[in-house]
Order: structure tokens, then sequence, then C-alpha cells
């Protein structure tokens, strides 16, 4: 059984589009995270969720949107897409906020064209 | 959080220890350190974390100096699967939130 899984795995869209990666995890967690990977590998954290309230929100622009529906999926829906989005988006969790393992997603490479 | 310097790239014969070493000399007192790793094209993989002491699972070592200025996290047998971006990172426990990645360290295990 996967921990956390992410899908879809790829995704290749043109500008201006919507759309929307989907994350799950069966571990019984309470926090879940969204991290974009860019093109130099540099790993940073987006959001950032505990028991299905957002707790952290780092400079990301509007155009994202996590949403939370039960705290074992935190799916992330994206507006208006733009070619700097091209990234490798991957989900996480961890047993709370103070926990400090976390477990990731094989992640989602985007690839806005 | 304090930064972390780590050499670009290390090789390692299969079965032998690597060891793979981290600088983070303006670590505070309340910051731990953080080992991970990425193989290719997967998620990153929690392997290990410490404070001040020395800690050890079921993957690997990690040894932390006296001073905390420095660490080094040891594999002790190599296995090919083991050839992916390791990565240092110190911060505080709580703030797992904030976990950055920078370049890492690029392990390469040869038969």
């Amino acid at each position: 059984d996967t921990a956390v899984s992410q899908t879809p795995k790829y995704l290749v869209t043109q500008m201006g589009n919507d759309k929307s990666i989907k994350c799950e995890q069966n571990l019984g967690h309470d926090t879940m995270y969204w991290y974009k990977q860019d093109s130099k590998k540099f790993l940073k954290i987006m959001f950032s969720y505990n028991n299905k309230e957002l707790i952290i929100n780092e400079t990301v622009p509007n155009r994202f949107s996590p949403k939370s529906p039960d705290k074992a999926h935190l799916n992330l829906h994206i507006n208006s897409l733009e070619l700097g989005d091209s990234a490798v988006y991957f989900c996480a969790s961890s047993q709370d906020q103070e926990n400090t393992e976390a477990f990731f997603g094989q992640g989602t490479r985007l690839t806005v064209v | 959080d304090a930064k972390t310097t780590q050499p670009t790239s290390m090789d390692c014969a299969e079965g032998r220890a690597a060891n793979l070493p981290c600088n983070h000399s303006t670590i505070s007192g309340n910051e731990y350190v953080y080992w991970y790793r990425q193989i290719h094209s997967q998620g990153p993989q929690y392997i290990i974390h410490g404070l001040k002491n020395n800690e050890t699972n079921e993957m690997a070592s990690l040894i932390i100096t006296e001073d905390r200025k420095s660490s080094t996290l040891i594999l002790p047998h190599a296995t090919l699967r083991d050839t992916a971006v390791y990565y240092c990172i110190s911060l505080r426990g709580s703030t797992l939130g904030r976990l950055y990645f920078g370049r890492g360290t690029q392990l390469t295990v040869w038969p």
C-alpha cells in the first residue's frame, strides 16, 4: 500500500488552463504539506495543513489554492497556469506539526506549454 | 534556520561505508540536523535526525561533532540502491513545514 499517493504523476497543459493535483495519505497523519521542486532541484514548502486547517502559506500566488476535504486528503488547484509553474510538486504528511519525519509522495511533474 | 554546506558529489564502492559530511557552523542550540535523500524520480525519503547525540537507526548512523558545527551521515554497507542525492538540513523540530532542500550531495555507489 502506498503511504502518500499523488495523481496524476505527469501533467502537461497549456498556459491559462486550470488544473488540480490530488493527494491522499493512508497513514492516519494529522499534517499534510505541498512542496515545489524547481528545475534546480531546490525543494520549498508551499502549504501546510493540520487537521484540515491551513497553518503555513508561504509566498505562493493566489492562483494556487489548496483544499483539504478531510485530514487524509490535500488537493492542490492551480488557476491560470503559467510557464513558471512548471516543476515537480510533492505532497507529504507527518504525524502532527511537531513530528519530525515527513513521508513524501512520488511527485507530480507539471509541464506548462 | 542555519545554512548547511555539503560536497556536490561523492562515490562509494558497493559494500563499503559511505560517509557523507555536512557543515552547519551557524546552527543554533534548538536546531536539529536532519538527513533526507531523494532517489532519481522519487519523492524525498527521511533518513535520520539528531540534536546533540549520535543517532543510529536501521538505515544509517548520524555522527554530530561536539561543537555541533558539522555532522556525518554514515551508510554502513552501501548498496546500488543507495545511489541518490542526500540532503542535510538544520531546522527546529517544530518547523518541519519549513523544510527546504538545497543542492545536497549526489552519492553514486558503484559495483
